[in-house]
């Protein structure tokens, strides 16, 4: 069985840094894509990227280009979403997920969330 | 970001059908597999169709869904109260370098 842990609530000031982590288990990390998706609060889900862990390959959704960087260990079977600069409108859940079937394929397996609060 | 088009909401009584829809595009439904997944009130959404048509293990067969040309539909059949939720369609978009799209998202109220 899939399963996704992913890191607890942040709560951080624009401008600082973050990083949060998805523990991924179940399956062989390396060897499907993982990526994030974004839910601000009381909108719908936004794709922001995957990567492959076996070789770094990552995709970013256009608006999320340049925004964020998504990363993977294998060593730990681990991806990561990280800002350099926050700002508020970072503020929202943000969803693990794995693309088993392909990356232009469907979400088939999701994390519980981690919550972003970024507020001066 | 949602380039697929849903009506934001939907209802009906316990064991009406209801029946979802979904508007694309050449370049995310008419070329791409489309899915469809619930989001439960305060939950993570979870996958309820994928390829058009197919349901992972563990998901009723009361829920089916279809496509055609642009479009595509997801039925809720012998409604529950416990189908109250959100429920996004998405796909694969190839305009640009790629990327995924989901809908704009359905309510569906169990009244």
């Amino acid at each position: 069985e899939v399963r996704l842990v992913q890191s607890g609530a942040e709560v951080k000031k624009p401008g600082e840094s973050l990083r949060i982590s998805c523990k991924a288990s179940g399956y062989e990390f390396a060897s499907h894509w993982i990526g994030w998706v974004r839910q601000m609060p009381g909108r719908g889900l936004e794709w922001m990227g995957v990567i492959y862990p076996g070789d770094s390959d990552v995709r970013y959704s256009p608006s999320f280009q340049g925004q964020v960087t998504i990363a993977a260990a294998t060593s730990i079977n681990t991806a990561y979403l990280q800002w350099n600069r926050l700002k508020a409108s970072d503020s929202a859940i943000y969803y693990c997920v794995t693309h088993m079937r392909g990356r232009r394929e469907d979400l088939d397996s999701w994390g519980r969330g981690t919550l972003v609060t970024v507020s001066s | 970001q949602s380039v697929l088009t849903q009506p934001p909401s939907a209802s009906g009584t316990p064991g009406q059908r209801v029946t979802l829809s979904c508007s694309g595009t050449n370049s995310n439904i008419g070329s791409n597999y489309v899915s469809w997944y619930q989001q439960l009130p305060g939950t993570a959404p979870r996958l309820i169709i994928y390829r058009n048509i197919q349901r992972p293990s563990g998901v009723p067969d009361r829920f089916s869904a279809s496509t055609s040309g642009t479009s595509a539909s997801l039925a809720i059949s012998g409604l529950r109260s416990e189908d109250e939720a959100d429920y996004y369609c998405a796909a694969w978009d190839d305009s640009l370098s790629g990327l995924y799209v989901f809908g704009t998202g359905t309510k569906v109220t169990v009244l």
